[in-house]
């Protein structure tokens, strides 16, 4: 358990549906990350939330719509999606100290989705 | 541009010594972080490096040298456990991570 839990770990969808991933943390952290993981490459962050407000949107298709209700929960609204996009999605969630300390990403073991 | 790079995969021998290096071009530097993911899990933390030396943290050790930028992480007594990819990652000027597309490493027995 890392105290990160993502929900589904899998999900198929075809390009019309729409769906939605969820994360939560209970580590009383107050930033939580989306970001997205494909076979050899970097990660690339997605989206970033501060106390709830979002901070980070890094030129992400509007086919991705994170929602961050409260500073445990992020979601990740899906529609329209095109079979590039099929990849892990990874959730983090971290402390607000990014000027000292190691501010360490905790990360869900993410969501696999392929879009047919 | 900002770039990272770690070789894409390694493979070593149970028991044995393997050094996994990460170098990194990047606007400015506020840490360098290594990671340990094993194949469907969640990425976990390994280790943080801001001054340059070595940070030992039991089998596992990193090295950091800002001027050369360049860090490697060296794992000892290799254990079959340790198959995973290890992803090297450096805070930016802006304070956010810079990744590399991360090592795979495959211990034999």
């Amino acid at each position: 358990e890392t105290g990160v839990t993502q929900t589904p770990r899998h999900l198929v969808m075809g390009m019309t549906n729409k769906k939605s991933l969820k994360c939560e943390q209970h580590l009383g952290h107050n930033a939580m990350y989306w970001y997205k993981q494909s076979a050899k490459k970097p990660l690339e962050l997605m989206f970033v939330y501060n106390f709830k407000e979002q901070t980070e949107n890094n030129s992400v298709p509007s086919r991705f719509s994170p929602e961050c209700p409260n500073s445990s929960h992020l979601f990740l609204h899906l529609h329209t999606l095109q079979p590039e996009d099929s990849a892990l999605y990874l959730c983090a969630s971290s402390r607000i100290d990014s000027t000292s300390g190691a501010n360490v990403l905790t990360f869900g073991a993410g969501s696999r989705l392929t879009v047919l | 541009g900002q770039n990272i790079d770690q070789p894409t995969e390694m493979t070593a021998t149970e028991g044995a010594i393997v050094q996994i290096n990460c170098t990194y071009q990047t606007s400015g530097f506020n840490g360098l972080f290594w990671y340990q993911q094993h194949a469907g899990e969640a990425p976990t933390f390994l280790s943080y490096n801001v001054l340059d030396g070595l940070e030992e943290k039991g089998r596992f050790s990193s090295f950091l040298s800002r001027s050369k930028g360049y860090s490697y992480l060296l794992l000892k007594e290799l254990q079959m456990k340790d198959s995973a990819s290890y992803l090297c990652a450096v805070r930016g000027s802006n304070y956010q991570l810079i990744w590399g597309a991360g090592t795979k490493l495959i211990i034999k027995p």
